[in-house]
Formats: C-alpha cells, sequence, structure tokens
C-alpha cells in the first residue's frame, strides 16, 4: 500500500490564490522529505529538502518565498504556492526519505496545480 | 551527484523481455543504483535497487557489471501496462541526500 500521501490530487484556482499542499508519511517518522517539480514531457526537478524542525533547503532558482515548506512534525511536510500565476501551474510530488540507509525514497501521488 | 544517462525511449511488443541500459560513470563508492516507474499523472515508483552484480525481485531485475559504472534493468514478459518512463537513478547511501532524476526512458510496449 501507499506509504507517502499527497493531498489534494489536483487542484484548480485563480491567479493570486495562494495554494497549500500536505505530504504525509504513513509508514513512519521521515525527519527528511522533498518536493519536486514536474513539467508536461519533462523528469522531475527537486525543488526542496525539508528538514523536521528547521528551515527548508532550496535548490539553486527555487523561490523560498514564493514556495514556503513547512515540516512541523515527523509526518507531515506542506508546501504552500504563495501567490500562484499561470506559470505554477505544473504537478508537485513530494517524498519521504528512505527508512533506513540505502533504502530508496518513496514518493506521493502527486498534486496537479492548474491556475487560471 | 553522478550523473546518468539512458535512452530517451524505447519500444517493444507485448510478452518480450526489455532491457533498458544506463550508464554512470562517475558512481561513487557508497551510491546505489535505483529504478523508478512513472505512469503520466502519477508519482514515481520504486522498482528495484542494487549495488553490484545481479538482483532479481517479482518484477524486475538488475544488471550491474564490476565495474559498476553502467546498469541494466530486465523486465520480463513486458505488457501493454508497463507503459511508462523508466528512471534510472544513482542514489546516496545517506538516506536524507537528495536525488537528482535525469531524463528517463520512455518505453512504449505495442500489441
Amino acid at each position: 500500500g501507499a506509504v507517502v500521501s499527497q493531498h489534494p490530487s489536483r487542484v484548480i484556482c485563480k491567479s493570486g490564490t495562494s495554494v497549500k499542499i500536505e505530504c504525509r508519511s504513513l509508514d513512519f517518522q521521515a525527519t527528511t522529505m522533498f518536493w519536486y517539480r514536474q513539467f508536461p514531457k519533462q523528469s522531475l526537478m527537486l525543488m526542496a529538502t525539508s528538514n523536521e524542525g528547521s528551515k527548508a533547503t532550496y535548490e539553486q532558482g527555487v523561490e523560498k518565498d514564493k514556495f514556503l515548506i513547512n515540516h512541523a512534525s515527523l509526518t507531515l511536510s506542506t508546501l504552500t504556492v504563495t501567490s500562484a500565476h499561470p506559470e505554477d501551474s505544473s504537478f508537485y510530488i513530494c517524498a519521504r526519505s528512505g527508512m533506513n540507509s540505502n533504502q530508496p525514497q518513496h514518493f506521493g501521488d502527486g498534486t496537479r496545480l492548474s491556475i487560471l | 551527484l553522478a550523473k546518468t544517462t539512458q535512452p530517451i525511449s524505447m519500444d517493444s511488443y507485448e510478452g518480450q523481455e526489455v532491457n533498458i541500459t544506463c550508464s554512470h560513470n562517475n558512481i561513487a563508492t557508497n551510491d546505489y543504483i535505483t529504478w523508478y516507474q512513472q505512469f503520466p499523472s502519477q508519482g514515481p515508483r520504486f522498482i528495484i535497487q542494487g549495488y553490484k552484480t545481479k538482483v532479481t525481485n517479482e518484477v524486475a531485475s538488475l544488471f550491474i557489471p564490476a565495474d559498476r559504472k553502467s546498469s541494466t534493468l530486465s523486465l520480463p514478459r513486458v505488457s501493454l501496462s508497463d507503459t511508462a518512463v523508466y528512471y534510472c537513478l544513482v542514489v546516496p547511501m545517506n538516506r536524507d541526500d537528495k536525488i537528482i532524476f535525469g531524463k528517463g526512458t520512455r518505453l512504449h510496449i505495442l500489441p
């Protein structure tokens, strides 16, 4: 069964709206989770690493004030796309780190964000 | 982070064995080789992972030569439902380290 739950699966909203996406680790307490973005026909691009109890680490070129990440508990990380615009429309996917070293990351089923 | 190179796309027929090869020339000693499958509008799904030699599970086999500079994912007797994008990743042993996705291989299974 699924070990990472992502919600909502799809969001359609107007430009200027802020959208929150939740990512839950269902099977163990994950101190580290990851957020990716994927445009059509392209690969996943890592946006940031979410660290429980501390600030997220953002990849180069990703605006931290635009994409707010909160990892307040060991099972929940949230990504908020603030003041979303059409160019933010994309497929957002979260993942949790492996349970032990050499264990693979497990991914959520993604959130399709469409900004009108 | 080690870079991976794999075919952009492949076609095969139902019932065939499909082998997808990935090169990772600068793989580090502590890196594992991991393959994911992704269907449209879904997150990647873990298929198989290995460090060296051969690994087999219920869905695939992974062949890794001694120098570990490449690996081959083998899918036995594919079906139409195996049409997907397959990503080869070199993953650090530290579970909290980030991983970087390459372009993947778009596999199309024909009837």
